[in-house]
C-alpha cells in the first residue's frame, strides 16, 4: 500500500486564485513529521512546509499553509494568491518515527500549472 | 544557506560503462541521500549515508554502489551502466537534527545509451 498519495497528477489554476494540493498518508506510527516540496523545471527540489503530528496548530510559511486533518490522515497544503512562478512540481512526503535519521517517503506528486 | 551541488547536470553514457555520480554539501550535515526520479514513479531511495565510511541500502539499491569517504561528499556509482537506469539522480543532505529536512542538489539527467 502506498504511504503518501497524492491523487491529482496535474491541476492549472488561473493565478492570483488560492490552490489547494491534495495529501493523504499512511501509518501506524503515532510520531510522524509531514513535509511539501516544490520542485520547478529547473530540477531542485526546495523545501516549502513541514508539520509534525504533534503540532497543535497548521503550519504556515508566508503563501504556503498546511491544512492538517490528523483524524483523515490528511495533509494538504494551501497556497494563497498563486503566482506564475509557483508553476511547478509538488511532493507531499512523509517521516515515520522519532529518529531523525527515519528515512523520507515521497508521493508521486502533483504538477501545478498556473494560467495567466 | 545549504549548498548541495551534484557533478553534472547532464550526462550522456553508453550501455556497459562505469559511471560516477558525485555530490557535495558545504553545511557540515551528516546525512547523505541518493535518489532517482522517474515521470509517475516520484523519488526513490537508492543509497544513504549517515556518516564517513557508511552507508545502508535504500528501496532500489540493484545495479548501484555508493562510497562516502569524505563528509561532505557522497559519491553514486553505476558499476554497469545500463537503458534502465536512464533518469534523474537527485542527491541530498539533511543535519539529523531538528526537523532534518533533507536539502537537495540540482539533479543529474543522466541518458544511457
Amino acid at each position: 500500500a502506498q504511504k503518501i498519495t497524492q491523487t491529482q497528477p496535474g491541476m492549472f489554476v488561473q493565478e492570483k486564485e488560492a490552490v489547494t494540493l491534495d495529501c493523504t498518508y499512511d501509518t501506524s506510527d503515532p510520531s510522524y513529521g509531514l513535509f511539501w516540496y516544490k520542485q520547478p523545471s529547473s530540477g531542485e527540489m526546495i523545501f516549502l512546509i513541514y508539520q509534525g503530528s504533534y503540532d497543535q496548530q497548521n503550519a504556515t510559511e508566508g503563501r504556503y499553509s498546511l491544512n492538517f486533518q490528523k483524524a483523515r490522515k490528511s495533509a494538504n497544503l494551501v497556497i494563497s494568491a498563486s503566482q506564475l512562478g509557483d508553476s511547478a512540481m509538488y511532493f507531499c512526503a512523509m517521516r515515520e518515527g522519532v529518529t531523525v535519521n527515519d528515512k523520507i517517503i515521497f508521493g508521486k506528486g502533483t504538477r501545478l500549472h498556473i494560467l495567466p | 544557506d545549504v549548498k548541495v551541488t551534484q557533478s553534472s547536470r547532464y550526462l550522456v553514457k553508453r550501455t556497459g560503462e562505469k559511471v560516477f555520480l558525485e555530490c557535495v554539501q558545504d553545511m557540515d550535515h551528516e546525512n547523505m541521500f541518493w535518489y532517482r526520479q522517474d515521470p509517475g514513479l516520484g523519488l526513490r531511495l537508492i543509497y544513504f549515508s549517515y556518516d564517513v565510511k557508511m552507508k545502508e541500502k535504500g528501496d532500489i539499491p540493484e545495479g548501484y554502489s555508493v562510497s562516502r569517504e569524505k563528509k561532505e561528499r557522497f559519491s553514486l556509482i553505476l558499476e554497469s551502466a545500463s537503458t534502465n537506469q536512464t533518469s534523474m539522480y537527485l542527491c541530498a543532505s539533511s543535519s539529523g537534527q531538528g526537523i532534518d529536512t533533507q536539502y537537495f542538489g540540482p539533479g543529474t539527467r543522466l541518458t544511457v545509451l
